[in-house]
């Protein structure tokens, strides 16, 4: 299986900074990596698909790069909606697997 | 719009099966993969299994090989996932979750979720 690792596992961080999260794949996964953001009780959501390509709905603040085994996510000034905990996800094949997630909190 | 609706909380005891479902809705049920994925308390997200639109053809994370099968019935629009032998470690949060409409490797949809405790 291809293994996540995503760092770092917290991050404190006040409205309006910059947040970088990455994510290292145990193998080359070319841009096969979503990134996806959840809050407490609810569903995760699609924020990121194919390392860079934003989804529909999602705000700019948000974008990703990488490729290879090499991934980030980037908020570019956190919002107060944005204060969740966010995983990357390979889709390169079967199984797929998940990071164990960033938490964002507020300093 | 599309929706993923799923059935209601259960309770099992270790060594029991439970059926969970997944109705959708607003779109054609036959274009997209359906996938469930699981989420046990503080952990992230784990994928079990896919279903082809057809139906014709599952895959199964190897973790579960054995325990889980992923049905679908057309005429109701509706995805289930059975998972046999339960243990106490199969406590969590089940979703269905739908591909994009650019791809079914990623999760674009997401049902809302199904607790399952499995507690003696």
């Amino acid at each position: 299986d291809i293994q996540m690792t995503q760092s770092p596992s917290s991050v404190s961080a006040s409205v309006g900074d910059r947040v970088t999260i990455t994510c290292r794949a145990s193998q080359d996964i070319s841009n096969r990596v979503a990134w996806y953001q959840q809050k407490p009780g609810e569903a995760p959501k699609l924020l990121i698909y194919g390392a860079s390509s934003l989804q529909s709905g999602v705000p700019s603040r948000f974008s990703g790069s990488g490729s290879g085994t090499d991934f980030s996510l980037t908020v570019s000034s956190l919002q107060p909606e944005d204060f969740a905990t966010y995983y990357c996800q390979q889709a390169s094949g079967f199984p797929y697997t998940f990071g164990q997630g960033t938490k964002v909190e507020i300093k | 719009q599309v929706q993923l609706v799923q059935s209601g909380a259960e309770v099992k005891k270790p060594g029991a099966s439970v059926k969970i479902a997944c109705k959708a809705s607003g779109y054609s049920f036959t274009m997209f993969f359906i996938h469930w994925v699981r989420q046990a308390p503080g952990q992230g997200p784990e994928w079990m299994g896919v279903i082809n639109p057809i139906g014709t053809r599952v895959n199964y994370a190897q973790k579960f090989q054995g325990r889980i099968t992923v049905t679908r019935d057309t005429s109701t629009s509706t995805v289930y996932m059975d998972l046999s032998s339960l243990v106490s470690e199969d406590t969590a949060v089940y979703y269905c979750a739908r591909g994009a409409d650019f791809g079914d490797y990623v999760f674009a949809f997401w049902g809302q979720g199904t607790q399952l405790t499995v507690s003696s």
